[in-house]
């Protein structure tokens, strides 16, 4: 079985800071990870994705995340926050071993960045 | 290149009602599934596809059918809407190694009245 928990509802964070937003994972073997984002009334877009390798992943729009397998994480993280980064950001598992070839997603995080 | 279409793009029904939920996908992507969204609740899959011909259930089957008779499209049917079907619905397609990130079409907010 494969899950991934997003433990915090909401994140605020000011203009101009660095930002991070939480995500773990279970799986029972290796994981693919993923980040996607969602601006209102949209749908989901891709941001990033760890599969092997460097365990620091960088993606769009300044975006980098850290595989951490010790502590089954993979942190979405931005050095300097911009207003328009204020989405909402969905963590995504699946497991390498195979199965259905289908990611699991977290409930997602509300990123509020404020001026 | 259009990505993942899907049709329409709003829809209020009648408790009872039957309808279908289009989406249709230009990518040649063997992987597709229907997810629905509602607040706090985060993205639930109902129905997926590894292929055309093939399909199988997600976490939230109950009340919905699928068909994948071609790879590009994957309709997702409400046999008799019920109020809890009140929702935002996303399709999302993939290639085979599925290590690709998905790519979501723009939603169908449906309302059940």
């Amino acid at each position: 079985a494969q899950s991934v928990a997003q433990p915090e509802d909401q994140v605020n964070v000011a203009e101009g800071n660095p930002l991070t937003v939480k995500c773990t994972y279970s799986v029972s073997g290796n994981p693919y990870l993923f980040w996607y984002v969602q601006y209102p009334n949209r749908g989901l877009q891709f941001l990033l994705k760890y599969i092997t390798g460097d365990n620091l992943v960088k993606g769009s729009y300044g975006f980098e995340a850290e595989f951490n397998k010790s502590q089954t994480s993979f942190h979405l993280k931005k050095p300097s926050a911009l207003v328009s980064d204020s989405a909402l950001y969905f963590c995504a598992v699946r497991d390498k071993s195979g199965g259905s070839y289908i990611p699991t997603f977290g409930r997602g995080t509300s990123l509020i960045v404020h001026p | 290149n259009a990505g993942v279409t899907q049709t329409p793009k709003f829809q209020v029904l009648k408790t009872g009602q039957s309808m279908t939920l289009q989406c249709a996908q230009d990518m040649n992507h063997e992987y597709m599934s229907w997810y629905r969204q509602d607040p706090g609740m985060g993205l639930r899959l109902i129905h997926y596809s590894v292929g055309a011909g093939i399909t199988d259930q997600g976490e939230v089957p109950n009340g919905y059918n699928v068909s994948r008779s071609t790879t590009e499209d994957f309709p997702l049917r409400l046999l008799s809407a019920a109020p809890s079907q009140t929702s935002v619905y996303f399709c999302a397609s993939s290639t085979g190694q599925s290590h690709n990130g998905y790519t979501f079409g723009s939603g169908t907010r449906l309302t059940v009245v």
